[in-house]
Parts: structure tokens; C-alpha cells; sequence
């Protein structure tokens, strides 16, 4: 079965790191991109940026740039999002997903539960 | 970056047909993909491509788009279809990076 396993809810406070993994399994994990996905508290999805494990090659959506870190550990298939210091405002749900498709279909088919990570002090 | 237009609700009647809007202008040059997520679930992805069902999605699903906008259609709407929807598209300004529109939150009447 093709499937993302994502680590554990966190709860941190502002000024702490963090990081949270996503574990592929049943495919070839370096074979498809990983991207990463915002879902605020009631609010919708957001794209956070993306990254290959085949050769750890990475995007970030300009939003997110310099605020996380995408990366990957091809020899245990998983892949992270971290944080160097949290803020309140990075409150939300984070989920994984598989990128397949290319050119004009580009879709994400197999999906993490997600992480839910809580920043407060 | 491009973005995705959605109304932000939208409902429909217990076995009656309800198309989902989506427009931008990535639409124009690839297509999109469709997620429904439920209340505390994960999304899941049930239209990609031009016009393709992933398995285990109802054959009531449906995808179609025209210029710069993609809709997907469900005919006979049933109780659990109920749901938040999300558009997906490549961001054509941002290369291999996508955008979602603002969800659509179908209610089954």
C-alpha cells in the first residue's frame, strides 16, 4: 500500500525549532516530488513548497521562503519540514503529499494525515 | 504567483447535479485537480487531468473545463458528498509549483 506516514501533533512555543517528518512507503520515494501543505485553522490548503528526494532538489512557494526548511533522507524515504523559530502565526495543520503527473496534469494522489502543530506560549 | 478562483459555498439538493467553479489564468494551459476534505480528515483527491477518476471514486464525479476556468460536476449528489472542495493547479508563474483556489464548501440539502 502507497502511503505517508506523518510524525506526531507538537506543541511548542514562539522562539522554539521544530522539525516534522513525512515517511513514504510502498512506492519509489525517490522517484516523486513531496509537497508540503499549510491548512490554517479553518482556513483552506496552501502550497508551502516542494522536494525531490531523488536529489533533494527544493522549492519554496515565495511565501515561505526563508521561513522553513524542506529536506529529505532518501535512505530511510522521508522527508521534513522545519522550523529554526516558531511563531504564533505558524499554528496549522501540515500535511505531505505526493506529486505525480507532469506537464499540464500535476496532482497530488496520495496524502499524509497530517501534523498538527500548536504555537503558544 | 497565479490564483484560483472559488465560490466559497455552494449547495445543492439531495440527488440533484452541482457543478464546482475553479477560474485562473494557469487554466488556460494545464489542467485541474480536485480535492474533497471532509471535517478533520486529510483532503483527497478525486478529479485529475482532463477528465480522470482515481479508483474508488464514484463514477458521479465528474471534471470538464473551458478557457480559463475548470469545474467539477457531481450528478446525484448524495448525503456523504458534503464536503469542503479545493481546485489545484501548476502555478504558471512559479515553475513546477502549484496553487490551490479558496475551497468551496458544498452543502447537501
Amino acid at each position: 500500500e502507497v502511503q505517508l506516514v506523518q510524525s506526531g501533533a507538537e506543541v511548542k512555543k514562539p522562539g522554539e525549532s521544530l522539525k516534522i517528518s513525512c515517511k513514504g512507503s510502498g512506492y519509489s520515494f525517490t522517484s516523486y516530488w513531496i509537497a508540503w501543505v499549510r491548512q490554517m485553522p479553518g482556513k483552506g490548503l496552501k502550497w508551502m513548497g516542494i522536494i525531490y528526494p531523488g536529489d533533494s532538489d527544493t522549492r519554496y512557494s515565495p511565501s515561505f521562503q526563508g521561513q522553513v526548511t524542506i529536506s529529505a533522507d532518501k535512505s530511510i524515504s522521508t522527508a521534513y519540514l522545519q522550523w529554526s523559530s516558531l511563531k504564533a502565526s505558524d499554528t496549522a495543520m501540515y500535511y505531505c503529499a505526493r506529486l505525480n503527473g507532469d506537464g499540464v496534469e500535476y496532482y497530488m494522489d496520495v496524502w499524509g494525515k497530517g501534523t498538527t502543530v500548536t504555537v503558544s506560549s | 504567483s497565479s490564483e484560483l478562483t472559488q465560490d466559497p459555498a455552494v449547495s445543492v439538493a439531495l440527488g440533484q447535479t452541482v457543478r464546482i467553479t475553479c477560474q485562473g489564468d494557469s487554466l488556460r494551459s494545464n489542467y485541474a485537480s480536485w480535492y474533497q476534505q471532509k471535517p478533520g480528515q486529510a483532503p483527497i483527491f478525486v478529479i485529475y487531468g482532463k477528465n480522470n477518476r482515481p479508483s474508488g471514486i464514484p463514477d458521479r464525479f465528474s471534471g470538464s473545463s473551458s478557457g480559463n476556468t475548470a469545474f467539477l460536476t457531481i450528478s446525484g449528489a448524495q448525503a456523504e458528498d458534503e464536503a469542503d472542495y479545493y481546485c489545484n493547479s501548476r502555478d504558471s508563474s512559479v515553475n513546477l509549483l502549484g496553487v490551490f483556489g479558496g475551497g468551496t464548501k458544498l452543502t447537501v440539502l
